[in-house]
């Protein structure tokens, strides 16, 4: 199947630090990809969608100003997560849409201490 | 209404047993349907999609799907430890995927 790669896996950062995470489409040009976030024992949460060479779409409740997207590329998409708190400690996930579903990446642990 | 639900579990299955899942959406619309596997602490793996009514197989695993009843369902046959995990459903009412809280299925020795 198509492969998304997200980096990195986990991240511990200092709380008021910014954190960027990476996903790649390795072997395929993804227009759109899916950012998640995933608390433990909840489900996944769509924060936004990522349209390359446009501006994200965000979820309601998420602040775009904190959570910067950028897909600059056919095969890239970055988050940051600007002055990280405790409370953003999470698993954020990627996906890229491929025909009729979608495929993930490896996922983020962010600890923010 | 959620768009999509699912019994939250956990199911408990002895080996070699069958796990029923079942989910259920809210928008006819829907046209594609999916389920995936997440084990604890790692991102979800697609294990079968579905589109039309009817049965789909694929190993130890067979999707069903009835539209007319917005219902989609996962069995799995022959369950090993190994497929102890939690299970998402997950239905495209637009271009977004849409999913459950997922199932979590316990598989004991």
């Amino acid at each position: 199947g198509a492969v998304v790669s997200q980096h990195p896996s986990w991240v511990i950062c200092k709380s008021g630090t910014s954190v960027k995470i990476e996903c790649r489409s390795l072997d395929f040009q993804a227009t759109t990809m899916f950012w998640y976030r995933q608390f433990p024992k909840q489900s996944l949460m769509l924060m936004a969608t990522s349209n390359e060479g446009s501006k994200a779409t965000y979820e309601q409740g998420v602040e775009k100003d904190k959570f910067l997207i950028n897909h600059a590329s056919l095969t890239l998409s970055t988050l940051t997560v600007t002055s990280a708190h405790p409370e953003d400690s999470s698993f954020y996930i990627c996906s890229a849409r491929v025909g009729q579903g979608a495929f993930f990446g490896q996922g983020t642990r962010l600890t923010v201490v | 209404q959620k768009e999509v639900e699912q019994n939250s579990g956990p199911l408990s299955v002895p080996e070699g047993a069958i796990a029923s899942l079942n989910c259920t959406y809210s928008d006819r619309g829907s046209q594609s349907f999916f389920w995936y596997r997440q084990y604890s602490g790692k991102s979800p793996e697609l294990i079968m999609s579905i589109y039309s009514n009817g049965d789909k197989e694929d190993g130890r695993f067979t999707a069903q799907l009835n539209k007319a009843s917005q219902y989609v369902s996962l069995l799995i046959r022959d369950s090993q430890p190994s497929d102890s995990a939690t299970y998402l459903c997950a239905v495209t009412p637009d271009y977004k995927l849409s999913f459950g809280a997922g199932t979590t299925v316990t598989v004991r020795a």
